[in-house]
Protein backbone atom coordinates (compact mmCIF):
# COMPACT_ATOMS: atom_id res chain seq x y z
CA UNK A 1 0.00 0.00 0.00
CA UNK A 2 1.26 3.18 -0.52
CA UNK A 3 3.30 4.79 2.25
CA UNK A 4 3.44 8.66 3.58
CA UNK A 5 3.67 11.23 1.21
CA UNK A 6 5.07 14.63 1.46
CA UNK A 7 4.71 17.71 -0.92
CA UNK A 8 6.73 19.27 -1.99
CA UNK A 9 9.75 17.40 -2.34
CA UNK A 10 12.52 20.26 -2.42
CA UNK A 11 11.07 24.09 -1.72
CA UNK A 12 13.47 26.98 -2.29
CA UNK A 13 12.06 30.47 -0.91
CA UNK A 14 13.43 33.88 -0.29
CA UNK A 15 13.81 34.75 3.36
CA UNK A 16 10.84 36.68 4.66
CA UNK A 17 8.38 34.61 2.93
CA UNK A 18 5.46 32.25 3.99
CA UNK A 19 6.07 28.38 3.33
CA UNK A 20 3.52 25.18 3.59
CA UNK A 21 4.41 22.14 3.55
CA UNK A 22 2.16 18.80 3.30
CA UNK A 23 1.65 15.44 4.64
CA UNK A 24 -0.41 12.70 3.52
CA UNK A 25 0.05 9.45 6.20
CA UNK A 26 -1.01 6.17 5.47
CA UNK A 27 -4.76 6.04 5.05
CA UNK A 28 -5.96 5.51 8.20
CA UNK A 29 -3.00 6.27 10.67
CA UNK A 30 -4.58 8.52 13.48
CA UNK A 31 -1.16 9.61 15.15
CA UNK A 32 0.78 12.07 13.07
CA UNK A 33 4.32 13.48 13.99
CA UNK A 34 6.31 16.73 12.05
CA UNK A 35 10.38 16.05 12.77
CA UNK A 36 13.04 18.74 11.07
CA UNK A 37 16.37 17.30 10.11
CA UNK A 38 19.14 19.83 9.86
CA UNK A 39 22.75 19.88 9.79
CA UNK A 40 23.35 21.25 12.89
CA UNK A 41 20.63 19.78 15.20
CA UNK A 42 19.65 16.59 14.04
CA UNK A 43 16.67 15.19 13.94
CA UNK A 44 14.26 17.07 16.10
CA UNK A 45 10.87 16.36 17.01
CA UNK A 46 7.79 19.70 16.35
CA UNK A 47 4.70 17.97 17.12
CA UNK A 48 1.95 15.36 17.16
CA UNK A 49 -1.54 14.72 16.47
CA UNK A 50 -4.14 12.57 17.48
CA UNK A 51 -6.57 12.76 15.01
CA UNK A 52 -7.18 16.15 14.56
CA UNK A 53 -6.10 17.46 18.12
CA UNK A 54 -2.08 18.67 18.80
CA UNK A 55 -1.84 17.54 22.16
CA UNK A 56 2.25 18.16 21.93
CA UNK A 57 3.33 21.19 20.53
CA UNK A 58 6.52 21.48 22.73
CA UNK A 59 8.71 21.23 19.59
CA UNK A 60 7.78 24.10 17.72
CA UNK A 61 11.02 26.24 17.45
CA UNK A 62 9.08 29.62 17.78
CA UNK A 63 5.54 30.94 16.96
CA UNK A 64 6.30 31.43 13.24
CA UNK A 65 5.47 27.24 12.91
CA UNK A 66 1.83 25.99 13.12
CA UNK A 67 0.58 23.10 11.46
CA UNK A 68 -2.84 21.78 11.53
CA UNK A 69 -4.42 18.58 10.49
CA UNK A 70 -8.20 17.93 8.52
CA UNK A 71 -10.24 15.00 8.64
CA UNK A 72 -7.81 13.21 10.44
CA UNK A 73 -5.92 12.80 7.76
CA UNK A 74 -3.96 15.35 5.12
CA UNK A 75 -1.32 17.87 7.20
CA UNK A 76 0.52 20.93 6.50
CA UNK A 77 3.50 22.81 8.66
CA UNK A 78 3.49 26.43 7.87
CA UNK A 79 6.56 28.43 8.65
CA UNK A 80 5.69 32.27 8.45
CA UNK A 81 8.28 34.87 7.56
CA UNK A 82 11.22 32.34 6.69
CA UNK A 83 14.59 32.89 8.35
CA UNK A 84 17.67 30.77 6.90
CA UNK A 85 18.23 28.75 9.94
CA UNK A 86 14.49 27.75 8.77
CA UNK A 87 16.72 25.64 5.89
CA UNK A 88 16.17 21.84 6.49
CA UNK A 89 14.25 18.50 5.77
CA UNK A 90 10.64 18.63 7.01
CA UNK A 91 9.97 14.84 7.73
CA UNK A 92 6.71 13.75 8.09
CA UNK A 93 5.56 10.59 9.89
CA UNK A 94 2.66 8.18 11.16
CA UNK A 95 1.59 5.62 13.33
CA UNK A 96 -1.51 3.32 13.25
CA UNK A 97 -3.19 4.31 16.55
CA UNK A 98 -0.93 6.83 18.89
CA UNK A 99 2.95 7.22 20.32
CA UNK A 100 3.28 3.54 21.43
CA UNK A 101 3.12 2.28 17.71
CA UNK A 102 5.76 1.72 15.02
CA UNK A 103 6.07 4.79 12.98
CA UNK A 104 6.73 4.66 9.38
CA UNK A 105 8.67 8.25 7.70
CA UNK A 106 7.48 9.71 4.54
CA UNK A 107 10.20 10.86 1.92
CA UNK A 108 10.46 14.52 3.41
CA UNK A 109 10.59 18.14 2.09
CA UNK A 110 14.16 19.45 2.07
CA UNK A 111 13.72 23.63 1.96
CA UNK A 112 16.30 26.36 1.30
CA UNK A 113 15.49 29.72 2.43
CA UNK A 114 17.83 31.99 0.69
CA UNK B 1 17.70 17.69 30.63
CA UNK B 2 16.66 14.29 28.36
CA UNK B 3 19.50 12.76 25.95
CA UNK B 4 20.51 10.44 23.70
CA UNK B 5 24.24 9.26 23.60
CA UNK B 6 24.81 6.78 20.25
CA UNK B 7 28.47 5.64 19.52
CA UNK B 8 30.51 5.14 17.52
CA UNK B 9 29.51 8.53 15.35
CA UNK B 10 31.48 6.57 12.80
CA UNK B 11 32.35 3.15 12.06
CA UNK B 12 34.09 1.41 9.09
CA UNK B 13 33.67 -2.40 9.01
CA UNK B 14 34.82 -4.82 6.14
CA UNK B 15 31.95 -6.78 4.40
CA UNK B 16 31.54 -10.04 6.59
CA UNK B 17 32.02 -8.22 10.14
CA UNK B 18 29.64 -8.22 13.32
CA UNK B 19 28.45 -4.68 14.03
CA UNK B 20 27.51 -3.13 17.17
CA UNK B 21 26.07 0.06 17.58
CA UNK B 22 25.34 1.65 21.22
CA UNK B 23 23.00 3.85 22.58
CA UNK B 24 22.42 5.45 26.04
CA UNK B 25 19.74 7.33 27.39
CA UNK B 26 19.57 9.95 30.46
CA UNK B 27 16.37 9.10 32.03
CA UNK B 28 13.44 6.74 31.82
CA UNK B 29 11.81 5.78 28.40
CA UNK B 30 8.46 4.44 27.33
CA UNK B 31 10.33 2.70 24.13
CA UNK B 32 13.08 3.04 21.81
CA UNK B 33 13.17 2.84 18.20
CA UNK B 34 16.16 1.89 15.78
CA UNK B 35 16.36 3.65 12.45
CA UNK B 36 17.69 3.21 9.47
CA UNK B 37 18.94 6.19 7.00
CA UNK B 38 20.31 5.38 3.76
CA UNK B 39 22.42 8.17 1.70
CA UNK B 40 19.84 10.71 -0.12
CA UNK B 41 17.00 7.92 1.18
CA UNK B 42 14.62 8.32 3.74
CA UNK B 43 14.14 7.11 6.87
CA UNK B 44 13.15 3.58 7.71
CA UNK B 45 11.90 1.80 11.58
CA UNK B 46 13.89 -1.12 12.15
CA UNK B 47 12.71 -1.70 15.77
CA UNK B 48 10.81 -0.63 18.32
CA UNK B 49 11.04 -1.91 21.80
CA UNK B 50 10.75 -1.37 25.20
CA UNK B 51 12.63 -4.75 27.06
CA UNK B 52 14.21 -7.40 26.09
CA UNK B 53 15.63 -8.31 22.57
CA UNK B 54 14.19 -8.50 19.01
CA UNK B 55 15.78 -10.26 15.78
CA UNK B 56 14.77 -8.83 12.07
CA UNK B 57 16.80 -11.10 9.36
CA UNK B 58 20.61 -10.29 10.83
CA UNK B 59 19.37 -7.09 12.94
CA UNK B 60 19.43 -7.43 16.72
CA UNK B 61 18.10 -5.39 18.62
CA UNK B 62 19.12 -5.14 22.53
CA UNK B 63 18.02 -3.15 25.51
CA UNK B 64 18.63 -3.14 28.73
CA UNK B 65 15.99 -0.86 31.05
CA UNK B 66 18.05 -0.79 34.06
CA UNK B 67 21.38 0.38 32.63
CA UNK B 68 19.60 3.39 30.04
CA UNK B 69 21.45 1.74 27.45
CA UNK B 70 20.74 -0.44 23.64
CA UNK B 71 22.52 -2.13 21.19
CA UNK B 72 22.16 -3.11 17.63
CA UNK B 73 23.85 -5.65 15.99
CA UNK B 74 24.28 -6.60 12.62
CA UNK B 75 25.79 -10.43 11.72
CA UNK B 76 27.65 -11.12 8.39
CA UNK B 77 27.42 -7.00 7.36
CA UNK B 78 27.13 -6.58 3.84
CA UNK B 79 28.10 -3.68 1.83
CA UNK B 80 24.10 -3.01 1.45
CA UNK B 81 24.12 -2.56 5.23
CA UNK B 82 26.06 0.90 4.95
CA UNK B 83 23.65 3.89 6.03
CA UNK B 84 23.30 5.52 9.34
CA UNK B 85 21.89 4.51 11.99
CA UNK B 86 19.61 6.79 14.75
CA UNK B 87 18.65 5.82 17.52
CA UNK B 88 15.42 7.25 19.43
CA UNK B 89 13.66 7.40 22.36
CA UNK B 90 10.25 8.51 23.44
CA UNK B 91 10.51 9.36 27.48
CA UNK B 92 8.01 8.55 29.55
CA UNK B 93 7.23 10.81 33.15
CA UNK B 94 5.29 13.51 30.77
CA UNK B 95 8.05 13.99 28.14
CA UNK B 96 7.16 14.81 24.51
CA UNK B 97 4.67 12.30 22.64
CA UNK B 98 7.53 12.89 20.14
CA UNK B 99 10.79 11.07 19.64
CA UNK B 100 14.43 12.16 20.93
CA UNK B 101 17.05 11.25 18.46
CA UNK B 102 20.75 10.31 18.79
CA UNK B 103 23.24 11.85 16.02
CA UNK B 104 23.26 8.57 14.41
CA UNK B 105 25.98 6.03 13.36
CA UNK B 106 27.35 6.64 10.21
CA UNK B 107 28.33 2.72 8.87
CA UNK B 108 29.97 2.05 5.85
CA UNK B 109 30.66 -1.38 5.30
CA UNK B 110 33.24 -2.16 2.55
CA UNK B 111 33.53 -4.52 0.03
Amino acid sequence: GAGVSQSPSNKVTEKGKDVELRCDPISGHTALYWYRQSLGQGLEFLIYFQGNSAPDKSGLPSDRFSAERTGGSVSTLTIQRTQQEDSAVYLCASSPRDRTDTQYFGPGTRLTVL
Amino acid sequence: KNEVEQSPQNLTAQEGEFITINCSYSVGISALHWLQQHPGGGIVSLFMLSSGKKKHGRLIATINIQEKHSSLHITASHPRDSAVYICAVRFSGGGADGLTFGKGTHLIIQP
